[in-house]
């Protein structure tokens, strides 16, 4: 299925950590990903995990996936203001289409 | 261009009016997409197209949406007689390859419909 859920808000200090999670459907997924949407902009992809990962880790990002839950999160270290906008997790294109979640907007608070 | 070029940015219509919103792909992009993004609705797909095959239309809401892509390059997304409810943002994407998840994304063009 393209049934992916992500929780809508969340607001994040400057400096602190910020998690974001979403639950995908489809167990056969082969590559997950994460996107970003800054305001007034189109969506720019962040990073992916390969399904056979437990966690990747890009910089300041850390990708963790529980395949058992059908859980992935994102998380961003040392949050920055420019790191304000719409996340959004997808999971592996079903006949040619990504499926997006409704996505997550981090607000980060100087 | 060096990404996907989307205009008009923004658009306002009077409800019951056609729009013609246009997509310029990444050259060499074979896969575009159409996305809308409506307030609190995530990303809703519209439709896909591959090189020259038939496009996958299923995401269209209604027979007042249509699309089309010359050439392998340009595509116009057209609304025929507007309704409120079709304000939204409209993002097109392309993709080298629609077997994998990256997409660039243009920067959407807002419909506003009065």
């Amino acid at each position: 299925g393209e049934d992916v859920e992500q929780s809508l808000f969340l607001s994040v200090r400057e400096g602190d950590s910020s998690v974001i999670n979403c639950t995908y459907t489809d167990s056969s997924s082969t590559y997950l990903y994460w996107y970003k949407q800054e305001p007034g902009a189109g969506l720019q992809l962040l990073t992916y995990i390969f399904s056979n990962m437990d966690m990747k880790q890009d910089q300041r990002l850390t990708v963790l996936l529980n395949k058992k839950d059908k859980h992935l999160s994102l998380r961003i270290a040392d949050t920055q203001t420019g790191d304000s906008a719409i996340y959004f997790c997808a999971e592996t294109p079903q006949n040619n289409r990504l499926a997006f979640g409704k996505g997550n907007q981090v607000v980060v608070i100087p | 261009g060096a990404g996907v070029s989307q205009s008009p940015s923004n658009k306002v219509t009077e409800k019951g009016k056609d729009v013609e919103l246009r997509c310029d792909p990444i050259s060499g992009h074979t896969a575009l997409y159409w996305y809308r993004q409506s307030l609190g609705q995530g990303l809703e797909f519209l439709i896909y197209f591959q090189g020259n095959s038939a496009p996958d239309k299923s995401g269209l809401p209604s027979d007042r949406f249509s699309a089309e892509r010359t050439g392998g390059s340009v595509s116009t997304l057209t609304i025929q007689r507007t309704q409120q409810e079709d304000s939204a943002v409209y993002l097109c994407a392309s993709s080298s390859n629609a077997n994998t998840g990256e997409l660039f994304f243009g920067e959407g063009s807002r419909l506003t419909v009065l």
